[in-house]
């Protein structure tokens, strides 16, 4: 069975910081890597994705990907308050095998003033 | 644009009670999900489509039905309400190339 592990935290943060959250997949056909903000009872938004190998900048967001490592990793620069929410991690196959994302059990991010 | 469009946002049933949660998109997805998320806990797929007419389970599928006759619709069906579904549940749309889903507002349930 396909598996996504994050650390279900909370990881504090103090205002204006650097968050890195982390998210590890069994599966080494994954291809394609998903990041989800979720604000308490709200639902899921995406904020990054990335399919290759590397870096992929976004604002203040930036997703790294180690696919040999089977890795993937959000930062948040220069955090916010309101940056504080539940933070999912989701990897999909490849295409040909199931298209249905596995989700972790989410990180929570505490951006305190 | 209104994305994936559930009802109702919140629901008290009875034991024993059945009721419907609604769900529609119109990004024409193909793919279509439901979800149960428990507190402090992920989310946990009940039941997929690929496509009109096309079903399959997920990974909590027992105590739920759904259908999906048009591309638009996939409506979940609880049957005999039992205290353990009481859930947010979340209904998503993704399309086949891309991957990324989108989410519904959510359906808060409790039973008692």
């Amino acid at each position: 069975q396909k598996e996504v592990e994050q650390n279900s935290g909370p990881l504090s943060v103090p205002e204006g910081a650097i968050a890195s959250l982390n998210c590890t997949y069994s599966d080494r056909g994954s291809q394609s890597f998903f990041w989800y903000r979720q604000y308490s009872g709200k639902s899921p938004e995406l904020i990054m994705f990335i399919y290759s190998n590397g870096d992929k900048e976004d604002g203040r967001f930036t997703a790294q990907l180690n696919k040999a490592s089977q890795y993937v990793s959000l930062l948040i620069r220069d955090s916010q308050p309101s940056d504080s929410a539940t933070y999912l991690c989701a990897v999909k196959e490849a295409a040909g095998g199931s298209y249905i994302p596995t989700f972790g059990r989410g990180t929570s991010l505490i951006v305190h003033p | 644009n209104a994305g994936v469009t559930q009802t109702p946002k919140f629901r008290i049933l009875k034991i024993g009670q059945s009721m419907t949660l609604q769900c529609t998109q119109d990004m024409n997805h193909n793919y279509m999900y439901w979800y149960r998320q428990d507190p402090g806990m992920g989310l946990k797929l009940i039941y997929y489509s690929v496509g009109a007419g096309i079903t399959d389970k997920g990974e909590v599928p027992n105590g739920y039905n759904v259908s999906r006759s048009t591309t638009e619709d996939f409506p979940l069906r609880l049957e005999l309400a039992a205290p353990s579904q009481t859930s947010v549940y979340f209904c998503a749309s993704s399309d086949r190339s891309r991957g990324e889903a989108f989410f519904g507002q959510g359906t808060r349930l409790t039973v008692v």
